[in-house]
């Protein structure tokens, strides 16, 4: 079954420290792959997207992503976190005809 | 980017009693609008892909004569919750793509008494 796995449900990272959110997919056909941030009492918004081309893609707010075909992977990266980075982070896969499959969501808490 | 926007926003009904949500694209047209389902701490489920003029496809274990779901317009789909019991209490949320990517609304959190 086509899915979309994320390894981490909750992560509690103190301000300025470096962020990883691991996501794997489960079909090697066409990708289109996504990160999608939900903060608290808002819509999800898109972060980046990927399509193809360059597999480290940047995103809104200092986010990328690095696409490995290899691994089946679209791991989210910051550098440096901040407070305001607190949200849920949603990886998601387009499978055909433009149905988006989310993954479960990892919960990020940043310390001030 | 372009905004989707879903009414209403929060909903309490009565057991046994049919309940509207309306999405609609504010700024662009959409031919397909998608359904999900997002219960507490979890991710968000797809439910069924409603398609203008043409009838909704639904995923497997989804009662599409539960959940009706109408596509009139380029830019209004509505998801039908009839006879809703406490169970189908959730949040409902659809998305419209335009642009090479999903653009969501702002939900709608159903309350079933």
């Amino acid at each position: 079954a086509q899915s979309v796995s994320q390894h981490n449900h909750h992560v509690i990272l103190s301000e300025a420290a470096s962020l990883e959110l691991g996501c794997n997919y489960s079909y090697g056909g066409t990708v289109n792959l996504f990160w999608y941030v939900q903060y608290p009492g808002q819509h999800l918004q898109l972060l980046l997207k990927y399509f193809s081309g360059d597999p480290l893609v940047k995103g809104i707010k200092g986010f990328e992503a690095e696409f490995i075909k290899s691994k089946f992977s679209f791991n989210l990266r910051k550098p440096s976190v901040q407070w305001s980075d607190t949200a849920e982070y949603f990886c998601a896969w387009e499978a055909g005809g433009f149905k988006t499959i989310f993954g479960a969501g990892t919960r990020l808490f940043v310390k001030a | 980017g372009a905004v989707v926007s879903q009414h209403p926003s929060w909903v309490i009904c009565k057991s046994g009693t049919s309940v509207k949500i309306e999405c609609r694209s504010l700024d662009f047209q959409a031919t397909t609008m998608f359904w999900y389902r997002q219960f507490p701490k979890q991710s968000l489920m797809l439910m069924a892909t409603s398609n203008e003029g043409s009838k909704a496809t639904y995923e497997q274990g989804v009662e599409k004569d539960k959940f009706l779901i109408n596509h009139a317009s380029l830019t209004l789909s509505t998801l039908t919750v009839t006879s809703a019991h406490p169970e189908d209490s959730s949040f409902y949320i659809c998305s419209a793509r335009t642009g090479g990517a999903a653009f969501f609304g702002q939900g709608t959190r159903l309350t079933v008494v």
